[in-house]
């Protein structure tokens, strides 16, 4: 079974600092990774996924993140906060079955990113 | 292009009552999947139906059931409600990616969620 780890139940920056959430992963398998971030009272959105290409992946507004294989890490970073960024950010993990089809998300905790003016 | 729906928004039951969610999924997608968030967590994995069958399925109790039509259209059912019942309730569509290398993937997009409120 897969499992997410994410490292700070709240982050808080200053506006314009680089922002740094912390995804720790387990699975048996080549895993499929992503970001979703969640705004009060709303659905999540999708921010980034890691598919097996290329390990930076670059995603929405000026977020990206990083597969690290040895690390079991997919860390999601973005170099200048914007008050705007204020949400909570989940990191979830799937596997792919071969000839189609994919599993359920496992989500982690969530981060709630708090920036200060 | 409308996205993930989902009715109604809020909801309110009382206990041992049972409740219908729906969710129609984003246009060309044919997989649904139903994950419900308590507050302050991450969503947890209910079950996944692909092709009118429910195809995989989380660490959720019978009470938990659900439906797809022909139209890829879904509801999920919660029979006997319990005070635990209580959460967001998000549906996610997607549709099934085959890459190079023979494994699917897939990218989830998410409703806005049913907010359960059980009494």
């Amino acid at each position: 079974a897969q499992s997410v780890t994410q490292l700070g139940s709240h982050v808080s920056v200053s506006e314009g600092a680089l922002v740094l959430l912390r995804c720790n992963y387990s699975s048996s398998v080549p895993p499929y990774l992503f970001w979703y971030v969640q705004y009060p009272n709303q659905g999540l959105q999708l921010l980034l996924k890691y598919t097996s290409a290329a390990t930076l992946v670059k995603g929405i507004n000026d977020f990206e993140a990083e597969f690290k294989k040895s690390e079991t890490s997919f860390h999601l970073t973005k170099p200048s906060a914007h008050m705007s960024d204020a949400a909570e950010y989940f990191c979830a993990v799937s596997i792919a079955f071969s000839g189609g089809g994919a599993d359920g998300l496992t989500f982690g905790k969530g981060t709630h990113l708090i920036i200060q003016p | 292009d409308a996205g993930v729906t989902q009715s109604p928004t809020h909801l309110i039951k009382t206990r041992g009552q049972q409740v219908t969610l729906r969710c129609s999924p984003k246009s060309g997608h044919d997989t649904v999947s139903w994950y419900q968030q308590a507050l302050g967590q991450g969503p947890q994995f209910i079950f996944q139906y692909y092709e009118e069958e429910e195809r995989q399925r989380g660490n959720f109790p019978d009470r938990f059931s659900g439906h797809q039509f022909p139209n890829y259209s879904s509801e999920l059912n919660v029979n006997a409600l319990l005070l635990g019942d209580s959460a967001l309730y998000l549906c996610a569509s997607s549709l099934v990616v085959i890459d190079g290398s023979g494994r699917g993937s897939d990218t989830q997009y998410f409703g806005p969620g049913t907010r359960l409120t059980v009494l």
